[in-house]
């Protein structure tokens, strides 16, 4: 059974830094691209960030770049989201999502973890 | 990029009556050299994340009911509850999968029993 289990948010201050943890289990994890996609409260679904299965090649939402860096560790079935330089408009809450079909990084979402609040505020 | 949008905003529904959903990309997210459209719909109740039910504009996700069901192409999609059911209470939202630098959601669709 794929299971995906977030870890690491919590109240950060405006202008400080978090890492998020998504602790993959239930198939090979490198073969499979992964993504962060995040939804502000009430808010409706952004994508922010997408990572290959070998970590090779990382993509950003705009409104993350330069801030944010997706990354895995795939001898820990595990993927991070280190964000840095936080915002109020970053608040949300964080899903890691797996891509559905082997190696493709373009792909739809087949499962999705349950989720990580982060909330930036003084 | 491809910017998604979705009518109506919400919609209450009578329970068995048919509920539908629209979805709208700026840009065709019908790949020609396979002729496959780039689309799929995600189911998300609340306190809940999304859950699959639609890939490839009308391929149904394993397990997902058969009431739903997706269609169009190109730019014009729509994903139909045939018979609603008080379970299928969410916020439906379209996504393209198509372009290769980034991924888009559309604005979610709420859907009620009325």
């Amino acid at each position: 059974e794929v299971q995906l289990l977030e870890s690491g948010g919590g109240l950060v201050q405006p202008g400080g830094s978090l890492r998020l943890s998504c602790a993959a289990s239930g198939f090979t994890f490198s073969s499979y691209a992964m993504s962060w996609v995040r939804q502000a409260p009430g808010k409706g679904l952004e994508w922010v960030s997408a990572i290959s299965g070998s970590g090779g090649s990382t993509y950003y939402a705009d409104s993350v770049k330069g801030r944010f860096t997706i990354s895995r560790d795939n001898s820990k079935n595990t993927l991070y989201l280190q964000m840095n330089s936080l915002r109020a408009e970053d608040t949300a809450v964080y899903y890691c999502a797996k891509a559905a079909e082997w190696i493709q990084l373009w792909c739809y979402f087949d499962y999705w973890g349950q989720g990580t609040l982060v909330t930036v505020s003084s | 990029d491809i910017v998604m949008t979705q009518s109506p905003d919400s919609l209450a529904v009578s329970l068995g009556e048919r509920a539908t959903i629209n979805c709208k990309s700026s840009q065709s997210v019908l790949y020609s050299s396979n002729n496959k459209n780039y689309l799929a719909w995600y189911q998300q109740k609340p306190g809940q994340p999304p859950k699959l039910l639609i890939y490839w504009a009308s391929t149904r996700e394993s397990g997902v009911p058969d009431r739903f069901s997706g269609s169009g192409s190109g730019t014009d999609f729509t994903l139909t509850i045939s018979s609603l059911q008080a379970e299928d209470v969410a916020v439906y939202y379209c996504q393209q999968y198509y372009s290769t630098h980034l991924f888009t959601f559309g604005p979610g669709t709420k859907v009620d029993i009325k």
